[in-house]
């Protein structure tokens, strides 16, 4: 079963920047694997940020970016903001119609 | 603007199958952009992916759930719906319906408010 492994947790102080990352189990992850990336606070609905590696959905800040780093998908806040305190998840497409989420990344703003 | 709105009940018994429905509003469930799908969240979790249906009725799974998924699709009531045989405590979660787009990884586009379901007797 192929794992999708990201940071449990990150913090961040106003106005830096940070990186979350999205690996795999076995494997590096590469633009053939289309990582998507979103953002969820307590009791809403998901929001699409990235998809396809690096391209933001409708809407979404320029602050907010996406990459492959050496083996792994990373999602970059550029700026971060109180209300970017969040869930972020990363998702793989495995193939053949299948994705796999991501733990997530419980991202603190202080 | 797309709406995805689910329904369905919010207690089902150990053992018992988990119905759910989604309504689509404001585009067409036969648009061949698109699957329509279902993701799940438990409480204080993390997003798993159910499974996901395209208009023509094609369906895909995830591996861990397949043995109990059954996703359908009525175009003509812009509806899709999920079935999920012999639940347990494990499958209370907060189950979103969502619009993945195809290609692309199929990333979602589109997602519904989500609707808690909790298995208890």
């Amino acid at each position: 079963q192929t794992v999708v492994t990201q940071e449990p947790s990150f913090s961040v102080s106003p106005g830096g920047t940070v990186t979350l990352t999205c690996g795999l189990s076995s494997g590096s992850v590469s633009t053939s694997y289309y990582p998507s990336w979103y953002q969820q606070t307590p009791g809403q609905a998901p929001r699409t940020l990235i998809y396809s590696t690096n391209t933001r959905s409708s809407g979404v800040p320029d602050r907010f970016s996406g990459s492959i780093l050496g083996n792994k998908a990373a999602l970059t806040i550029t700026g971060a903001q109180a209300d970017d305190e969040s869930d972020y998840y990363c998702v793989l497409y495995m193939g053949s119609g299948v994705v796999v989420f991501g733990g997530g990344t419980k991202l603190t703003v202080l | 603007q797309l709406q995805l709105q689910e329904s369905g009940p919010g207690l089902v018994k150990p053992s018992e199958t988990l119905s759910l429905t989604c309504t689509v509003s404001g585009g067409s469930i036969s648009n061949s952009s698109y699957y329509w799908g279902w993701i799940r969240q438990p409480p204080g979790k993390g997003l798993e992916w159910i499974g996901n249906i395209y208009y023509s009725g094609s369906t895909y799974y995830n591996p861990s759930l397949k043995s109990r998924v059954t996703i359908s699709i009525d175009t003509s009531k812009n509806q899709f719906s999920l079935k999920l045989s012999s639940v347990t405590a494990a499958d209370t979660a907060v189950y979103y319906c969502a619009r993945p787009k195809r290609g692309l990884g199929d990333y979602v586009d589109y997602w519904g408010q989500g609707t808690l379901v909790t298995v208890s007797s």
